[in-house]
């Protein structure tokens, strides 16, 4: 069966410093990856997805980047966070890219 | 306007009862529709596909109104472990950018 590993599950991060939350499938080929953003209270944000490895969509323009160095690995990234970086950010995968999502446990990011 | 709306609540009903969602959605060209249902601080999850027949899936049942542009979304005989947020999921155009509604929440009281 497939699964979806995302890590750190809680993230505590200064303004203006790195971040790289890293998200891996098992037991499937070439899936669909993306990564969403929640704020508190709020509706999911699609911020990438990607459809193959080095193939990268961006939704929203921002100071975060994502790469998909392996098929089954998919990385996002920023050289320096913004406080109105925190969030809830959740990867998940899909096989056909129709709306049925699977998604990983997310990490809570706190940027003070 | 939201390309998809829902009503934020809370709802709060006892255990047993019926209770019913409505999730707008602006793009009349949308292919597929769901809901999930998000726990605090977790991922969401997949609920159920939203087809045009209408489906059913034990205590839950979801409809879809092309002509009106939403979608509903009941549970019958309420239970305290359906406290959650619901979201109602629109893909517009068959491709991969999924929408996602601000989520309904629901609280079972015993």
């Amino acid at each position: 069966s497939q699964t979806i590993h995302q890590w750190p599950a809680t993230l505590v991060q200064p303004v203006g410093s790195p971040l790289s939350l890293e998200c891996t499938v098992e037991g499937t080929s070439n899936p669909n990856l993306y990564w969403y953003r929640q704020a508190a209270g709020r509706g999911l944000q699609l911020l990438f997805y990607s459809v193959g490895i080095g193939q990268i969509s961006s939704e929203v323009p921002q100071n975060l980047s994502a790469s998909r160095p392996q098929d089954r690995q998919f990385i996002l990234s920023s050289k320096k966070l913004l406080l109105s970086d925190s969030g809830f950010y959740l990867c998940a995968w899909s096989e056909l890219g129709d709306g049925k999502l699977f998604f990983g446990s997310g990490t809570q990011l706190s940027v003070l | 306007r939201k390309e998809v709306e829902q009503d934020p609540g809370p709802f709060n009903v006892p255990e047993g009862a019926t209770v019913a969602f409505n999730c707008t959605y602006s793009n009349s060209a949308s292919q597929s529709f769901f809901w999930y249902r998000q726990d605090c601080r977790k991922e969401p999850k997949l609920l159920m596909s939203v087809y045009s027949s209408g489906n059913e899936d034990g205590r839950f049942t979801a409809q879809l109104n092309r002509a009106s542009q939403y979608i509903s979304l009941l549970i019958r005989d309420s239970k305290l472990s359906d406290s959650a947020t619901y979201l109602c999921v629109v893909n517009p155009t068959g491709g991969f950018k999924t929408i996602f509604g601000a989520g309904t929440r629901l609280f079972v009281k015993a």
